[in-house]
């Protein structure tokens, strides 16, 4: 069965820092997906990053970066230029699934502080 | 693009009553759509996946009889809390996966919830 860990419940960092949240899945699957979900207080589960399993150039979305390593099942989440919005519940889910299930880390609350 | 809206965004209910929440894929044609429970400042709990024109799919635990899922169409689904309780309390989320087989096929994009209390 996969697994989704996600070992830091909170963290909180400066406004214009960089932060990175980090993530570790277990699986025996060779083709999977790696989501980052981001969770604002108005609760609205906005997708970051996607990243397929196959590539092996790590996921850029503007600010939001990923840093995926196979072999070691890591797959974490770098916050550049971090903003106030920012802020909110980050979750890590892992999908493998022909029905495209997801399976969810606990989530880690990012607090960016002014 | 891959909007999914989700109606009523709160409801308040008296307890034996049911409940009716509604999602709907509105940019997209959503061959799959899930239906999660959120308990405050947890992780997300599948309850059910179901695909258009078939039987939901429910996780372990989830009672189907309670909690009835319906997606009639490609674009909606709805989720019916009947008789509800006041531990039916709760958030509500449901999410769409495009699929098809195109890149994001297995993508899911949420509604924005629905907060259910049971008086």
């Amino acid at each position: 069965a996969q697994t989704v860990t996600q070992s830091q419940p909170e963290m909180s960092v400066q406004e214009a820092e960089t932060v990175t949240l980090s993530c570790t899945y277990d699986t025996s699957e060779n083709n999977y997906y790696l989501f980052w979900y981001k969770q604002p207080p108005s609760r609205q589960m906005i997708l970051v990053i996607r990243q397929e399993a196959y590539k092996q150039q790590n996921a850029t979305e503007n600010r939001f970066s990923v840093n995926f390593q196979k072999a070691a099942k890591s797959f974490s989440l770098k916050i550049s230029d971090s903003q106030l919005g920012d802020t909110a519940m980050y979750f890590c889910a892992f999908g493998a699934d022909s029905n495209y299930q997801l399976i969810w880390g606990a989530g880690t609350k990012l607090i960016i502080k002014p | 693009g891959a909007v999914v809206s989700q109606h009523p965004s709160w409801v308040i209910c008296k307890s034996g009553t049911s409940v009716k929440i509604e999602c709907r894929s509105l940019d997209f044609q959503a061959t799959t759509m899930f239906w999660y429970r959120q308990f405050p400042k947890q992780s997300l709990m599948l309850m059910a996946t179901s695909n258009e024109g078939s039987k939901a799919t429910y996780e372990q635990g989830v009672e189907k009889d309670k909690f009835l899922i319906n997606h009639a169409s490609l674009t909606l689904s709805t989720l019916t809390v009947t008789s509800a309780h006041p531990e039916d309390s709760s958030f509500y989320i449901c999410s769409a996966s495009p699929g098809g087989g195109g890149q994001l096929t297995d993508t899911q994009y949420f509604g924005p919830g629905t907060r259910l209390t049971v008086l």
